[in-house]
């Protein structure tokens, strides 16, 4: 079956610090990949998606690359802010888990100043 | 416009007893999801509506859950006999189709079931 599998965390950064979070995932067929984000009290969110191979997803100053032959889509940020401070997840649909989201475990980054 | 709402936000139950939890999709929305999210873990899937029918209910843990979305909108997750081993946050996320999987899932904020 399809699973993802994030970085180990958490994360703690200081203010403008480049931030990654790898992911790695294992599906057959195409998936679509996503990165989700939970701020403090708030519901999930999406941050940015890539829908095929080589795909750049970005927002926010995040970007993700959808690479077919290391089956990665690692989260990237040049400079994060203390407001960047979160919980990060990365997921996938498509593929045999067709519509539904596959998430990995969750990346919690915290940004100091 | 108005997201995904769920109701109770928290809901406190004893062992053994019956719960529902309702979900408010965007409207619109034909596609309805449920995901359960445990402690310090990501959302697992449980069951998607593609309107008012079950399209894949593979995540369900067992017969003592259940979902129905009668008239295409509004959904409400049943629990039966709970166990606390049920306690975690139920999230309900919709989308503007099931299509192929790339359409965006938008989550309400969650019921957090706490099963003394």
């Amino acid at each position: 079956g399809n699973s993802v599998t994030q970085m180990e965390g958490p994360v703690t950064l200081s203010e403008e610090a480049f931030l990654t979070i790898n992911c790695t995932y294992t599906a057959t067929g195409y998936p679509s990949l996503f990165w989700y984000v939970q701020y403090p009290g708030e519901g999930l969110q999406l941050l940015l998606k890539a829908t095929k191979a080589d795909d750049k997803g970005s927002n926010k100053g995040f970007e993700a690359t959808y690479r077919k032959e290391t089956t990665s889509f690692h989260l990237e940020k040049g400079s994060v802010q203390v407001s960047d401070s979160a919980v990060y997840f990365c997921a996938l649909s498509g593929g045999t888990s067709y519509g539904k989201l596959t998430f990995g475990q969750g990346t919690i980054l915290t940004v100091h100043p | 416009g108005a997201g995904v709402s769920q109701t109770p936000s928290n809901k406190v139950t004893e062992k053994g007893k019956y719960v529902e939890l309702r979900c408010d999709p965007i409207s619109g929305h034909t596609a309805l999801y449920w995901y359960r999210q445990s402690l310090g873990q990501g959302p697992e899937f449980l069951i998607y509506f593609q309107g008012t029918g079950a399209a894949d209910d593979s995540g369900l843990p067992n017969d003592r859950f259940f979902a129905v979305r009668p008239e295409g909108s509004v959904s409400t997750l049943k629990i039966q006999r709970t166990e606390r081993g049920d306690s975690a946050v139920y999230l309900c996320a919709s989308s503007l189709t099931l299509g192929s999987g790339t359409d965006t899932q938008y989550f309400g904020p969650g019921t957090r079931l706490t099963v003394l």
